[in-house]
């Protein structure tokens, strides 16, 4: 079945730092990638996607390249805000039929001034 | 405004209450689904319904009772509830079944059980 492994977390990181949130997914087929975060006290916002093979989501200063020969579709940032700390989420889905979207377990960053 | 909207934001009830949490898309999105997120959890998928009709349930207890008028409405009604079903309710939908371009959710519904 699919399934996402995301890092641990909490990252915690002074402001204007580098960012990496890595992402591994298992699934059959070519999914669609995505990350999702969620700020405190509100629900997923959709932050990034990509649908096919080394395509690049991006928004709001993040990136991530879907990357089939790895796997992966790690989340990075070259300067984070105060403002980006919030729980990030990864997940797959595939499309066609019922198919759901799977998340990975959330990883908070903290950004500190 | 995310598309999705959920009331109530927060909700206090007895072990021994009624109550209904709601939630509304006018996206044009022909399915709907309630999570559940707990603390250190991951989130848990309840219930999907796509064009009205319930497709998943995911062995959620009998006090919990989803309802689907349309595919813009999408209800959960709480009965007896237990304090370890406090957590956040989360709302979302999507245009198919999610797969291609993801979701879209709600902000939420604070739930206390006391």
């Amino acid at each position: 079945g699919n399934s996402v492994t995301q890092m641990e977390g909490p990252v915690t990181l002074s402001e204007e730092a580098f960012l990496t949130i890595n992402c591994t997914y298992t699934a059959t087929g070519y999914p669609s990638l995505f990350w999702y975060v969620q700020y405190p006290g509100e629900g997923l916002q959709l932050l990034l996607k990509a649908t096919k093979a080394d395509d690049k989501g991006s928004n709001k200063g993040f990136e991530a390249t879907y990357r089939k020969e790895t796997t992966s579709f790690h989340l990075e940032k070259g300067s984070v805000q105060v403002s980006d700390s919030a729980v990030y989420f990864c997940a797959l889905g595939n499309s066609g039929g019922y198919q759901k979207v799977t998340f990975g377990t959330g990883t908070k960053l903290q950004v500190i001034p | 405004e995310t598309g999705v909207t959920q009331t109530p934001r927060h909700l206090v009830m007895g072990m021994t209450n009624k109550k209904s949490l709601k939630c509304e898309q006018h996206l044009g999105h022909n399915a709907m689904y309630w999570y559940k997120q707990s603390a250190k959890k991951p989130l848990e998928l309840m219930f999907v319904y796509n064009f009205k009709e319930q497709t998943e349930n995911n062995s959620v207890p009998s006090r919990f009772s989803p309802e689907c008028p349309n595919s813009s409405h999408l209800f959960l009604h709480l009965h007896t509830l237990q304090p370890e079903d406090s957590a956040l309710y989360l709302c979302a939908s999507s245009q198919d079944s999610g797969g291609r371009y993801g979701y879209t959710f709600g902000s939420g519904t604070r739930l206390t059980v006391v």
